[in-house]
C-alpha cells in the first residue's frame, strides 16, 4: 500500500514563527502537493511539485514556500506564521496523469497559529 | 476557472438505507476524469469511487457507484445500505491534466 506520512499531526505555533512542515511518500510517486482545508472550502492547492527540484504555485501560495531536494520529501514552509494560517494542511502524491493521477493523502497536519 | 459544486454541506442517511450525494461541476476541458473521496474523522482521505469522462458507463465499486449526466455536468454519488463506517466528509473532484479542483464537501452522517 501506498503510505503518506506527514510529519506531525498537530502543531501550535506563534505569530511570526518559522513553521515546516514535512511529508513522506513511499512509492517512487512523480508528484507532489500540498493542500489546505478549511471548512466550506473543501481543498485548495498551495505548491505541488512534478519532479525534484521543481516546484509549480497553486491556487493559495501567498505565505507558503515549499522545498522538494528528494523524490519521497516534499517539504511547506511557512516563513513567517500568521493567524490566518491556521488550518489543516494535506500531503498528496500521484504517479501521473489521468486515472494515474489518483491522489494517496496522508493524515494531515493540523497547525494553529496563535 | 474549473468549479466543483457540491449543494449539501450535511446529510444523514439511517442504516442499511440509500443516499446518494450531488455533485457539479463546470469545465470546457474535453478530457478530464471524476472522483469521490472521503474523509473519516481524524482519519486521511482515500479514494471511493473514479470515472473517465469519455466513458459512458457509469462505474461501480461494491455499495458505491456514479451517475455521470455528461451534458448536465453532474457527477452524483450513490452509497446503498449504507454502514456506520460509511460517516465522513465525501469531496467530489475533477482532474483536468495534473491539476485537482475539490469541491467543498458533504459531512454524511449514519444513524443507527
Amino acid at each position: 500500500d501506498v503510505k503518506v506520512t506527514q510529519s506531525s499531526r498537530y502543531l501550535v505555533k506563534r505569530t511570526g514563527e518559522k513553521v515546516f512542515l514535512e511529508c513522506v511518500q513511499d512509492m517512487d510517486h512523480e508528484n507532489m502537493f500540498w493542500y489546505r482545508q478549511d471548512p466550506g472550502l473543501g481543498l485548495r492547492l498551495i505548491y505541488f511539485s512534478y519532479d525534484v527540484k521543481m516546484k509549480e504555485k497553486g491556487d493559495i501560495p501567498e505565505g507558503y514556500s515549499v522545498s522538494r531536494e528528494k523524490k519521497e520529501r516534499f517539504s511547506l514552509i511557512l516563513e513567517s506564521a500568521s493567524t490566518n494560517q491556521t488550518s489543516m494542511y494535506l500531503c498528496a502524491s500521484s504517479w501521473g496523469p489521468g486515472l494515474a493521477g489518483e491522489l494517496f493523502f496522508g493524515e494531515g497536519s493540523r497547525l494553529t497559529v496563535l | 476557472a474549473q468549479t466543483v459544486t457540491q449543494s449539501q454541506p450535511e446529510m444523514s442517511v439511517q442504516e442499511a438505507e440509500t443516499v446518494t450525494l450531488s455533485c457539479t461541476y463546470d469545465t470546457s476541458e474535453s478530457d478530464y476524469y471524476l472522483f469521490w473521496y472521503k474523509q473519516p474523522p481524524s482519519r486521511q482521505m482515500i479514494l471511493v469511487i473514479r470515472q473517465e469522462a469519455y466513458k459512458q458507463q457509469n462505474a461501480t465499486e461494491n455499495r458505491f457507484s456514479v451517475n455521470f449526466q455528461k451534458a448536465a455536468k453532474s457527477f452524483s454519488l450513490k452509497i446503498s445500505d449504507s454502514q456506520l463506517g460509511d460517516a465522513a466528509m465525501y469531496f467530489c473532484a475533477c482532474l483536468y491534466g495534473q491539476n485537482f479542483v475539490f469541491g467543498p464537501g458533504t459531512r454524511l452522517s449514519v444513524l443507527p
